[in-house]
Parts: structure tokens; sequence; C-alpha cells
């Protein structure tokens, strides 16, 4: 099974702040076949980035995602009040399996 | 505009089973994965398994393996996901999410990336 490890738990950014956010794979991720989510409190996720770096249907463009072998970045360029939020990242070229999600809050 | 819309609440009784519908408007049903994916009180996400209705053939992650079942109507456009030996770590939200599938290097099916999703079912378990 593939591990994904999203660390640290939680960051902690000002509005309008560059916020990057990590996951690293225990091994290859087929395809670059991986997605980030993210859920606020009460609701379901909602996709925000699939194939690694493609924007889903309708998400802002501050949103954006990158690889590098193991490692995948989620980064959000300047962070909105509505940005604070759990993030996940999912990896579906082997069975399918999420990261713990990394919390993003209000410094 | 799709929507899935999912059953109602339910409480259970430890060892036995609940059964949470998934009903999809909008887009199409058939040609995609219907998923299950559940997430504990202030836990993270747990993919269950899926099934994809124009085939009919589910499959299921190894944790619940044998233990649920996961069925499609296509008639009514209506997903289902049975789990049964219910215990109170079977205690969450389960929401049901449409994924795009692709055919893998063997020529397998893979389920991708979860598009849509449920408003989500909670599942408590208490005696």
């Amino acid at each position: 099974e593939i591990v994904l490890t999203q660390s640290p738990g939680t960051l902690s950014f000002s509005p309008g702040e560059r916020a990057t956010l990590s996951c690293r794979a225990s091994q290859s991720v087929s395809s670059d076949y991986l997605a980030w989510y993210q859920q606020k409190p009460g609701q379901a996720p909602r996709l925000l980035i699939y194939a690694a770096s493609s924007r889903a249907t309708g998400i802002p463009d501050r949103f954006s995602g990158s690889e590098s072998g193991t490692d995948f970045t989620l980064t959000i360029s300047r962070l909105e009040p509505e940005d604070f939020a759990v993030y996940y990242c999912q990896q579906y070229g082997t069975s399918r399996t999420f990261g713990q999600g990394t919390r993003l809050e209000i410094k | 505009q799709v929507q899935l819309v999912q059953s109602g609440a339910e409480v259970k009784k430890p060892g036995s089973s609940v059964k949470v519908s998934c009903k999809a408007s909008g887009g199409t049903f058939n040609n995609y994965v219907i998923n299950w994916v559940r997430q504990a009180p202030g836990q993270g996400l747990e993919w269950m398994g899926g099934i994809i209705p124009i085939f009919g053939t589910a499959n299921y992650a190894q944790n619940f393996e044998g233990r649920v079942t996961i069925t499609a109507d296509e008639s009514t456009r209506t997903a289902y996901m049975d789990l049964s030996s219910l215990t109170s770590d079977d205690t969450a939200v389960y929401y049901c999410a449409r994924a795009p599938y692709y055919y893998d290097t063997r020529g397998g099916v893979g389920t991708a990336y979860f598009d849509y999703w449920g408003q989500g079912t909670l599942v408590s378990v208490s005696s």
C-alpha cells in the first residue's frame, strides 16, 4: 500500500500570505495520479487538483499543484479567508489512499 | 450539474448492518465509478470501495473485503453501500463520491480522482 505523509499536521498563516503544503509518497505514484482536496467543517471534501497539477473545474488559479519524484506540493499563492480548512492529498495509481491531512489555520 | 444525494442518518446496534443509498442526478451515472469513502469523527478519509454501474462489478479496499457490499441500480441511478458486523469503530460519516475510471497498463480498470461528492451520512453504532 502506498502511504502518503502530509507534514506538518497544522500550518498557520495570515490572509494574503503564500502557503505551501507537502505530501510525500512512500513509493512512486503511477502516472502522477495524485489529487488534492479541501474540506471545511461539516462539509464534504472538494476536489482542487488532479493528476498532480491540473486544476479542477471552477477552482481559482491561486491553487496550484506540482510534483518532484515522490514529493507533491499544493501551493496557495495568496490566502483568502475562505481557504482556511483541512487539505488532503490522495493517490489513485495503486488502489486509493489518502494522506492524514494538513490543517491550515489563521495566524 | 451533477448531484449526489444520500440517505439520512442511521443509529445501529453493534453486530447489525447498515445500508446507505446515494442517488445521482445530472451528468452520466453508468460510466463513472461510484465510490464510498468514510470519515470517523475527527479523523481522515478512508476509501472503502467502488462500482462502475455499467460493468456491475465492485471492488473493495482490503480493510473492508468481506464486510462491505456495494451495488448500483441503473434504472434509478442509485448506488448502495451495505456494511455488516458493525462495531463502534464503524461510527463515521459515509460519503459517496463519483470518479472517472481509467485503464491501467495491465488492462485492469482503475478509479481516478473523486470529482463530485454526496453530502455525507452519519452512521452511529452504539449499544
